[in-house]
């Protein structure tokens, strides 16, 4: 059975003060893994998309990379507005395109 | 452009009444999907479907009923309301499965 661990379950950090969000996976052939930002009461929002071992992505403060077991979501010199839920999701090659299973988020607050 | 728009936002329901959450997406996506999302809990899929017409079950489809016939549509049907449904409902499209654009959701409690 696919399944998707992210730790910390929460994270506070101070402005600047950089760190890393982990996301472990267990599938039966990863076809894709995928990094999700939900705000309080809005819906998820789309921010990178991994593919193989050794792959790096980049988005203002995030970075995203990849390995065999886990993926890494560094943010750095966070600030504020970085506040959120970071959900990370894989798409295995058996249980076809048409779905993602997804963790349970690491809730991130930055302070001042 | 609006995006995916999920109706009602939020809805409280009595245990066996039943209601219809509405999805509509505007960006012309084959892919539209239900997720539920529970504290503690990942977003679990309900059903999903790849076009007008063709819809498939999720990991939790007990209890919900879906049809897809515009491309636009997809709406989510609570057949007799239970309190385990008591959730935060979210609909998404895409055009690939591999960036999925969220509604904001719909908040249901069932009592």
């Amino acid at each position: 059975e696919d399944q998707v661990t992210q730790s910390p379950e929460a994270l506070r950090l101070q402005e600047g003060e950089s760190s890393s969000l982990n996301c472990s996976y267990t599938v039966s052939g990863l076809r894709g893994l995928f990094w999700y930002r939900q705000d309080p009461g809005k819906g998820p929002e789309f921010l990178f998309t991994l593919y193989s071992a050794g792959e790096e992505k980049e988005k203002e403060r995030l970075k995203a990379t990849l390995t065999k077991k886990e993926s890494f979501l560094h943010i750095t010199a966070p600030k504020p507005e970085d506040s959120a839920t970071y959900l990370c999701a894989v798409q295995s090659e058996n249980t076809g395109f048409q779905k993602l299973v997804f963790g349970t988020g690491t809730r991130l607050l930055v302070s001042p | 452009n609006a995006g995916v728009t999920q109706t009602p936002k939020f809805q409280v329901l009595k245990t066996g009444q039943s209601m219809t959450l509405q999805c509509a997406q505007d960006m012309n996506h084959e892919y539209m999907s239900w997720y539920r999302q529970d504290p503690g809990m990942g977003l679990r899929l309900i059903h999903y479907s790849v076009g007008a017409g063709i819809t498939d079950q999720g990991e939790v489809p007990n209890g919900y009923n879906v049809s897809r016939s515009t491309t636009e549509d997809f709406p989510l049907r609570l057949l007799s309301a239970a309190p385990s449904q008591t959730s935060v409902y979210f609909c998404a499209s895409s055009s690939t499965i591999r960036e999925l654009f969220f509604g904001e959701g719909s908040r249901l409690t069932v009592l």
